[in-house]
């Protein structure tokens, strides 16, 4: 029972270089978001997507880009990492985000990406 | 815009104690407020989800109330062991924008240590 699956756990890149976070469930699940998470800060909403093909913009989306082909998969890309991108970056699922249907969040164990 | 605060924001007590975790938000039209763990390293794992209409949530030790009217959650833990020693957050979810969608809102987390 995998749940949400992240890769990779830790990242060092050059300021500039581009690269893309990995996020997969297997639970079938319609609702999948990307956070960051800084020191004082909290948790931050990145993007989200409500199903495969729908994507929307949350609190921080600048310097990311997002896109769902598939219900399992939500990647995450830096297209020039900046050292403001510094941080520890989750993603997290839920069977539907409406937020009727109460269902909670689970989240994969994070990426540590340090920009130098 | 939806602020979520956590007091205390470190919290050290001895083993056995009761204690509680306090969450305050300041918009009152919250779909539910969800309370997680976050183990060093790793990500969040849900707790307790409160809807909005229910006052109380119990899990174990763990009880978790709310008062929308008053923009409060807490989070009682009975009798309290090492085991427990973690960051403890709370998030309120919101509708995204005038969607059918939620948007959690996170506050920064309460460290606790119990000691034994």
């Amino acid at each position: 029972n995998a749940g949400v699956t992240q890769t990779p756990k830790f990242q060092v890149l050059k300021t500039g270089q581009s690269m893309t976070l990995q996020c997969a469930q297997d639970m079938n699940h319609e609702y999948m978001s990307w956070y960051r998470q800084d020191p004082g800060m909290g948790l931050r909403l990145i993007h989200y997507s409500v199903g495969a093909g729908i994507t929307d913009q949350g609190e921080v989306p600048n310097g990311y880009n997002v896109s769902r082909s598939t219900t399992e998969d939500f990647p995450l890309r830096l297209l020039s990492a900046a050292p403001s991108q510094t941080s520890v970056y989750f993603c997290a699922s839920s069977l539907t985000g409406k937020y009727s249907s109460n269902q909670p969040q689970h989240f994969g164990d994070g990426t540590r990406l340090s920009i130098l | 815009k939806q602020e979520v605060t956590q007091i205390p924001a470190a919290l050290s007590v001895p083993e056995g104690e009761n204690l509680v975790l306090n969450c305050s938000f300041t918009d009152s039209a919250i779909y539910n407020l969800q309370w997680f763990r976050q183990d060093p390293g790793k990500g969040l794992t849900s707790l307790l989800l409160i809807q909005s209409s229910q006052r109380e949530q119990t899990s174990g030790r763990l009880n978790a109330s709310l008062d929308k009217s008053s923009g409060r959650s807490t989070l009682y833990i009975a009798a309290s062991q090492p085991g427990d020693s973690a960051t403890y957050l709370c998030a309120a979810l919101t509708n995204a924008g005038g969607t059918s969608y939620g948007k959690l809102t996170f506050g920064q987390g309460t460290i606790l240590t119990v000691h034994p």
